[in-house]
């Protein structure tokens, strides 16, 4: 069965960065997209960018740019993000799901399955 | 920015339909999908492309898409389809996913 299995909990002082790591199984790692969504405690979902694992072609929502970077490994079935210039409104729960649908046609995709989560917890 | 606009709460008896809305004037240029979360939890798919229902998701969840109106519908509701639902959409000229604010189904 498909499973996405997230490195664990951070926390980091504001100004820092954070790596966190999502290892797909159950399927072929470079077939599907790969993106990440934050959740803030009690708010919403916050789409943050996909990556194609196959290319390494990336996109990132606008309000990221700059801070962002999505990463991956091949040779470990292994992607990243880094989350830069931390500050206390980065706090939040951050998912690593599964673009289901067609590699890199966003408009056909939905998120068929997520990771459990990793807790950010930025604070001085 | 594009917004998806849907109703903060939605109640609904036991046995009852549940119509949860998710408005966009873009969302007729592509298509929907709908998340179910419940606290603690990670989301899961429910809707998908508009009106398609991933394996194992009960047959009492539909969607529809209008053009300018999504909808998940849940038929029959029971007290365990109590929790949040999001509305989902791709903006093709952002290039951005775009998520509604989420709509809090009760089940009194």
């Amino acid at each position: 069965q498909v499973q996405l299995v997230q490195s664990g909990a951070e926390v980091k002082k504001p100004g820092a960065s954070v790596k966190v790591s999502c290892k797909p199984s159950g399927y072929t790692f470079t077939n599907y997209d790969l993106n990440w969504v934050r959740q803030a405690a009690g708010q919403g979902l916050d789409w943050m960018g996909w990556m194609n694992p196959n290319t390494g072609d990336t996109g990132y929502a606008q309000k990221f740019q700059g801070r962002l970077t999505m990463t991956r490994d091949t040779s470990i079935s292994t992607a990243y993000l880094e989350l830069s210039s931390l500050r206390s409104e980065d706090t939040a729960v951050y998912y690593c799901v599964r673009g289901g649908g067609i590699i890199s046609r966003p408009q056909f995709n939905y998120f068929d399955y997520w990771g459990l989560g990793t807790l950010v917890t930025v604070s001085s | 920015s594009y917004e998806l606009t849907q109703p903060p709460s939605v109640s609904v008896s036991p046995g009852q339909t549940a119509s949860i809305t998710c408005s966009g004037d873009k969302l007729g240029h592509g298509f929907a999908s709908w998340y179910q979360q419940k606290p603690g939890q990670s989301p899961i798919l429910v809707i998908y492309q508009d009106r398609k229902r991933p394996s194992g998701i009960p047959e009492r969840f539909s969607g529809s898409n209008s053009g300018d109106t999504a909808t998940l519908t849940i038929s029959g509701t029971q007290p365990l389809d109590e929790a949040d639902y999001y509305c989902q959409a791709w903006d093709s000229s952002t290039a951005h996913y775009v998520f509604g604010a989420g709509t809090k189904v009760t089940v009194l």
